[in-house]
């Protein structure tokens, strides 16, 4: 099946700074999202981005399909931001199987 | 408000008690699914379901039952729960396959 790899797997930041966050993924695909575990554990869905690039406020997302990869840019990073994300990956003729990377921990600190 | 609504959020019970897990979603969405998340393992699915009447297996099918009687509801089924389906568990819907999914809020299921 896809392969899809997150990294870092784990990131420390500062209150308003910047990250990229980033996966590989190892096959062609037509649905790509990137998903915030919040420390409650409920999963917020950030982007639908199989391609292009979208923004939605501090946050932005670029998936690159010829390349295989989708960067997820955090901008002015707040202490709410902390969590797990997750990049979700459909392979093009998987049918509706959504393949989860390993997530990339994420603790912004005041 | 569009939503995915899950319950319980938590549950505790015994080995074989049969138990549901309820899915109801109210935007109308297509697609239904059930996935897993354990450490180390990360999310999985379990089952998913195109429309009404149609479902199939995901990755993790065995020990789980679904239907999908009615569009907005996919409820999920442990018909002899065991240790090994201790998990916490979530709901997802989309519009199709070309769309963003939603989640509901997850279940907390422990079987002792």
């Amino acid at each position: 099946g896809i392969q899809v790899e997150q990294s870092p797997p784990d990131l420390i930041l500062q209150e308003g700074a910047n990250s990229t966050l980033r996966c590989n993924f190892s096959d062609s695909v037509n649905n790509l999202q990137w998903f915030h575990q919040n420390p409650w554990g409920q999963l917020i869905n950030l982007f639908y981005i199989p391609s292009g690039t979208k923004q939605n406020g501090r946050l932005s997302a670029t998936t690159v399909a010829t390349e295989r990869y989708s960067l997820l840019y955090i901008s002015s990073s707040q202490t709410t931001d902390s969590g797990v994300y997750f990049c979700a990956v459909e392979a093009e003729g998987s049918g509706y199987a959504l393949n989860f990377g390993k997530g990339t921990s994420l603790l912004v600190t005041p | 408000e569009a939503q995915v609504t899950q319950n319980p959020r938590y549950l505790i019970t015994v080995t074989g008690k049969k138990l549901t897990v309820t899915c109801s979603q109210n935007m109308n969405h297509e697609y239904m699914s059930w996935y897993r998340q354990d450490p180390g393992l990360g999310l999985r699915q379990i089952y998913y379901s195109m429309n009404v009447e149609v479902t199939d297996k995901g990755d993790v099918p065995e020990g789980y039952k679904v239907s999908r009687k009615e569009k907005r509801n996919f409820p999920l089924i442990l018909e002899s729960p065991s240790p090994n389906q201790t998990s916490l568990y979530f709901c997802a819907s989309s519009p199709g396959q070309y769309y963003g999914y939603t989640f509901g809020s997850g279940t907390r299921l422990t079987v002792v």
